[in-house]
């Protein structure tokens, strides 16, 4: 079945340091693939999003995310975290007109 | 624009009562999506509509739900009779062209206790 694991429940970044939260996807076929973000009391919003071509998907507020299809992966980066980044954010790959999410990572900013 | 638009934003209420959670999508969407979301469980979708037509309702708890999207502005998800295990975030969300192709816009939500 059609999966996404993120690893990580919590992460904290001093603000001004570089972010990578990972996401590990289980899928037969080409995968399309999403980031959302979800600010404490609000809906999810989608960061950006890969169907094919450049393995390299550039998002809003900064984030980018890489594709990488050996290692099934699709790691979301930031290089320098403000502290209006600190939310909850989630991976998530479609299957059947469907998203399938995985359990979300914490991001907590320091200053 | 307006957004996707969920009511009540909070609701308190007691077992075995029943509870009717609403949902006005962006016009011209034709894809609507409910979700809920919980600690243990995470995002889990519950059903989504096509032109205001049912396509998948596989992730439904059980019998005591339902939802109906009797025009395409207007979406209800009812839980009759409700228990303690259903508290959690209903999200309600539309899509353009579908999850398959393009975004998803999520309403606030709707958080329900169940006491």
């Amino acid at each position: 079945a059609q999966s996404v694991t993120q690893p990580d429940i919590h992460i904290t970044v001093s603000e001004g340091a570089s972010l990578e939260l990972r996401c590990n996807y289980s899928y037969g076929a080409t995968p399309y693939l999403f980031w959302y973000v979800q600010s404490p009391g609000q809906g999810l919003q989608l960061l950006l999003k890969y169907f094919s071509g450049d393995t390299l998907v550039q998002g809003i507020k900064g984030f980018e995310a890489e594709f990488k299809r050996s290692q099934s992966s699709f790691n979301l980066r930031k290089p320098s975290v403000h502290w209006s980044d600190a939310a909850e954010y989630f991976c998530a790959v479609e299957y059947g007109n469907k998203l399938v999410f995985g359990a979300g990572t914490i991001l907590r900013v320091k200053s | 624009d307006a957004g996707v638009i969920q009511s009540p934003r909070h609701e308190v209420t007691e077992m075995g009562q029943e509870v009717t959670l609403r949902c006005k999508p962006i016009s011209g969407h034709d894809y609507l999506f409910w979700y809920r979301q919980t600690m243990m469980r995470g995002l889990e979708l519950l059903i989504y509509f096509n032109n205001n037509v049912p396509i998948d309702d596989s992730g439904m708890p059980e019998d005591r739900f339902s939802a109906k999207m009797p025009n395409a502005s207007f979406s209800t998800l009812k839980i009759q009779p409700s228990e303690p295990r259903d508290s959690a975030v209903y999200f309600c969300a539309s899509s353009l062209m579908g999850a398959s192709t393009g975004e998803l816009f999520f309403g606030e939500g709707s958080r329900l206790t169940v006491l």
